[in-house]
């Protein structure tokens, strides 16, 4: 176990579904990030918190809605996917967000979507 | 661009023999990279990084990679190959520009034992 826990483990949506993704890390790190992992494509990043402030967005369509309440939870509200949103989705932290800590990343098991 | 590569989709390698998975970068200034291993219905895993110091870098189940600035490469290497090895890898790189601090992954390379 990496200390960064995701729930639920797999997701079937219909396109005009509301859901959320949630991460939580039990690692005391100031840092997570939402990621999406398709086959045949590099992760992509999609969102960094650090100190819960949003600090990356790499131009994530709006049906993807992240929020982070506290440092140790985060969470993806999604609306009215698409079928090629079907992927999956992993949570990760890291100790500190920032040009001066090259922190590597604990990753959650991912969350499997499947968007009908 | 700046981007990290993974040249080869699978690699395979008998029990026992030495592996190597492949990895180029292309960055400006100084590269850190880093490699995961994704198992099965799991999240990536850290394995080890190259931040500064010597080039050759020894990570987490036996595996080392090394740092060659001339080739702009960093490989993961491990002498004698297990079958728990099988899995899926991933190099990583760090881009630090205006500010900003980014992962960059490769597309990963399945290594079946």
């Amino acid at each position: 176990e990496t200390g960064v826990t995701q729930t639920p483990r797999h997701l079937v949506m219909g396109m005009t579904n509301k859901k959320s993704l949630k991460c939580e890390q039990h690692l005391g790190h100031n840092a997570m990030y939402w990621y999406k992992q398709s086959a045949k494509k590099p992760l992509e990043l999609m969102f960094v918190y650090s100190l819960e402030e949003r600090v990356e967005n790499n131009s994530v369509p709006s049906r993807f809605s992240p929020e982070c309440p506290n440092s140790s939870h985060l969470f993806l509200h999604l609306h009215t996917l698409q079928p090629e949103d079907s992927a999956l989705y992993l949570c990760a932290s890291s100790q500190y967000y920032g040009s001066q800590t090259y922190n590597e990343q604990f990753f959650g098991p991912g969350t499997r979507l499947t968007v009908l | 661009a700046q981007s990290v590569a993974q040249p080869e989709d699978q690699v395979n390698v008998a029990e026992g023999n030495p592996l190597t998975v492949k990895c180029t970068y292309s960055v400006s200034g100084n590269p850190y990279l880093f490699w995961y291993v994704q198992y099965p219905n799991r999240g990536l895993q850290f394995l080890l990084k190259y931040i500064t110091g010597d080039n050759l870098v020894k990570g987490s189940y036996g595996f080392e990679a090394e740092f060659n600035k001339s080739q702009t490469s960093f490989h993961l290497k491990k002498p004698s190959a297990l079958l728990s090895d099988s899995a899926l890898y991933f190099c990583a790189v760090i881009l630090t520009t205006s500010g900003t601090y980014k992962y960059i992954f490769g597309t990963g390379t399945r290594l079946k034992v």
